[in-house]
């Protein structure tokens, strides 16, 4: 398996522009997050799913911020409108399983989208 | 103050020597302990996980964990520049989501 995909790897947008960021988790995997980086805040939750349905959301911040996950193999984030304090990494990881726990339910994470917003 | 607090660094240091990276946390339901390492453009990558106080190893890799003082360790011997990367500590509580919450991570410079 090639792993978790992310798309883009990197977005420039302007202020008040919409923002989608994709992510393709691995086969097989129920469990989908959402995670955000930054230099301040570090890695934050944002909302994570299982079997396709969100189960906490509570760490997305504002109403700008949505997910879906119209199926197992295809998650999307979307911002709209974009602001630059929405600047940062996107994670998405998925896991078999209530992830994270042990080596082989671990979440495996893709390799971001690098977000600017000017 | 955050849960789980993790100074930032950077800490750098000369090939081969022992690094000790640390995290302390505040909320006593916390009884799993994970240690993330990721690299430059990255996403984190699991390292290590333990579920109790004591001493874990894996190789030059070993985790510490004393519940008491709610503060754990990643010890890194023989130090090489392939163990330059950010490490961040993860903890989550045993019941319910298994959801971690993550530390800021510390930034680790090992040069030849």
């Amino acid at each position: 398996d090639a792993g978790v995909i992310q798309s883009p790897r990197h977005e420039v947008t302007e202020m008040g522009q919409e923002v989608t960021l994709r992510c393709k988790p691995i086969s097989g995997h129920d469990y989908l997050f959402w995670y955000r980086q930054t230099m301040m805040r570090g890695l934050e939750l944002l909302i994570y799913f299982n079997n396709n349905v969100p189960i906490d959301d509570s760490g997305m911040p504002e109403d700008r911020f949505s997910a879906k996950m119209p199926n197992a193999s295809f998650s999307t984030l979307k911002i709209q409108p974009s602001e630059p304090r929405d600047s940062a990494v996107y994670f998405c990881a998925s896991s078999f399983g209530q992830g994270i726990l042990r080596k082989n339910t671990e979440a495996f994470f893709g390799q971001g989208t690098r977000l600017t917003v000017v | 103050q955050k849960e789980v607090e993790q100074d930032p660094g950077p800490l750098s240091v000369p090939e081969g020597a022992i690094v000790s990276l640390n995290c302390t946390y505040s909320n006593s339901a916390f009884q799993y302990f994970m240690w993330y390492r990721q690299y430059s453009r990255k996403g984190p990558e699991l390292l290590m996980y333990t579920y109790s106080s004591g001493n874990k190893e894996d190789g030059r890799f070993t985790a510490q964990v004393d519940k008491s003082s709610k503060y754990i360790s990643l010890f890194i011997r023989d130090s090489q520049p392939s163990d330059s990367a950010t490490y961040l500590c993860a903890i989550h509580a045993s019941g319910g989501s298994y959801i971690p919450t993550f530390g800021r991570g510390t930034s680790l410079i090992v040069h030849p």
